[in-house]
């Protein structure tokens, strides 16, 4: 079946330095791939998606691209913020009857000032 | 910004009792799920529905969870008899489409305290 493997937290920064989690996917469908944020006491939301092998999603100052040959998909910032702390979700979705996306477990980031 | 409601947000119960939470879908978004959260963050998926029918459930939904999507209500989830592991962030999401590589828009959850 379908797998997302994402880095595990918490990564713990300091503002201004960069970020980096990495996602890794397995499926053998055409795949969707997506980052999504929690805030504390929120909801997941969708940060970007990409459907296209090779293209680049953006938002925030976050950035990841599709790299089907690698089969990743890593998160990336260049500078972040005490507001950036969050849990950071990478996930897959796919054709072939799969009705639900899988999710990786979750980055947890936390940023100091 | 997510339009998904679900109520209540906090629900403590006692082992054994019936646990009953709600969700509202975004307007014009006819496909429904339910994750369970653990205090690790972890998902795990638990139903889906398009419009009023069953798309997808796990095994453990079969037994004591069950949940419905009624035409013109708000769609539920109820554990018939809680247990301690049961404790954990419910989360409801909606999506536009049946195709699972559309968008979810998730609500703000429904914390449940087993004790």
């Amino acid at each position: 079946g379908d797998s997302v493997t994402q880095t595990e937290g918490p990564v713990t920064l300091s503002e201004g330095t960069s970020l980096t989690v990495n996602c890794s996917y397995e499926t053998k469908q055409y795949p969707t791939l997506f980052w999504y944020v929690q805030y504390p006491g929120e909801g997941p939301q969708l940060l970007f998606k990409v459907p296209k092998a090779n293209e680049k999603g953006s938002n925030r100052g976050f950035e990841a691209t599709y790299n089907k040959e690698a089969t990743s998909f890593h998160l990336q910032k260049a500078s972040v913020q005490e507001s950036d702390s969050a849990v950071y979700y990478c996930a897959l979705g796919t054709s072939g009857g799969n009705y639900k996306p899988t999710f990786g477990k979750g980055t947890s980031l936390v940023v100091h000032p | 910004n997510s339009k998904v409601i679900q109520t209540p947000r906090y629900l403590v119960k006692g082992q054994g009792q019936k646990a009953k939470m709600r969700c509202i879908p975004e307007k014009g978004h006819p496909v429904v799920f339910w994750y369970q959260q653990n205090k690790n963050n972890e998902f795990k998926f638990l139903i889906n529905f398009q419009n009023q029918e069953v798309l997808q459930q796990i095994d453990m939904t079969e037994k004591r969870f069950s949940a419905e999507c009624p035409s013109n209500s708000p769609c539920s989830l109820e554990i018939q008899s809680s247990e301690a592991g049961d404790s954990a962030l419910y989360l409801c999401a909606s999506s536009l489409d049946w195709a699972y590589q559309d968008t979810q828009y998730f609500g703000p959850g429904t914390r449940l305290l087993v004790l």
